[in-house]
């Protein structure tokens, strides 16, 4: 079975420094990853994913995540945060690419400090 | 193009009751799926529904069931209340084929009492 595990619950870092949220995933079959952020009261928006070819994806607003198949993680990366940033993250896997049922990891909440 | 649209937001139920939540999937979206979310257990995988059949389903009671109709609306159902039901519900659609991004709705926010 898929499993997804991200190892910290919460991330504190001050406006403009880096972050890296962290993500590792079980599975014994080749896995499609999605990371999702979350606002307060608010639904899952899709940040960015790896479904095949390189393994470095970015997304629009300056997130990026490298799939490491040797050390099945999958971390996401922002070299300057911002307030806005604030919120919920979450990884998640899917098999076979249905992503009718993804598969996620407890989330890590990012709190940026001005 | 209007996005998941789940109705209502806010939902407060007694325990015992049941609670029908609805989920409007993005126009042309053929799956609709349905994922728990709590504090202690995090977001979780209830079911599936592509073209008005249950594709998949998680590890949850009988007690949660769902459907879809022609229009690949769905509801979900769950039957005699717990207070350990209170959660948010989120609905996602999608095209249903390999690789197509899933959309989240805002969710319903149930309460059990």
């Amino acid at each position: 079975a898929q499993s997804v595990t991200q190892l910290d619950s919460q991330v504190p870092v001050f406006e403009e420094a880096p972050v890296e949220l962290r993500c590792n995933y079980s599975s014994s079959v080749s896995v499609y990853l999605f990371w999702y952020v979350q606002y307060p009261n608010q639904g899952l928006q899709l940040l960015l994913k790896y479904l095949s070819g390189s393994t470095l994806v970015e997304s629009i607003n300056g997130f990026e995540a490298e799939f490491n198949k040797s050390q099945t993680s999958f971390h996401l990366r922002k070299p300057s945060v911002h307030i806005s940033d604030t919120a919920e993250y979450f990884c998640a896997v899917t098999v076979s690419g249905n992503t009718g049922k993804l598969i996620f990891g407890q989330g890590t909440t990012l709190q940026v400090k001005p | 193009k209007a996005g998941v649209t789940q109705t209502p937001r806010y939902l407060i139920k007694t325990r015992g009751q049941q609670v029908t939540l609805s989920c409007s999937p993005i126009s042309g979206h053929r799956s609709v799926s349905w994922y728990q979310q709590t504090p202690g257990q995090g977001l979780q995988f209830l079911f599936e529904y592509f073209s008005e059949t249950q594709r998949n389903k998680g590890n949850f009671p009988g007690r949660f069931s769902g459907r879809q109709f022609s229009n690949s609306r769905s509801e979900m159902n769950v039957s005699t209340l717990e207070l350990g039901d209170s959660a948010l519900y989120l609905c996602a659609s999608s095209k249903g084929g390999k690789n197509t991004e899933a959309f989240f709705g805002q969710g319903t926010r149930l309460t059990v009492v």
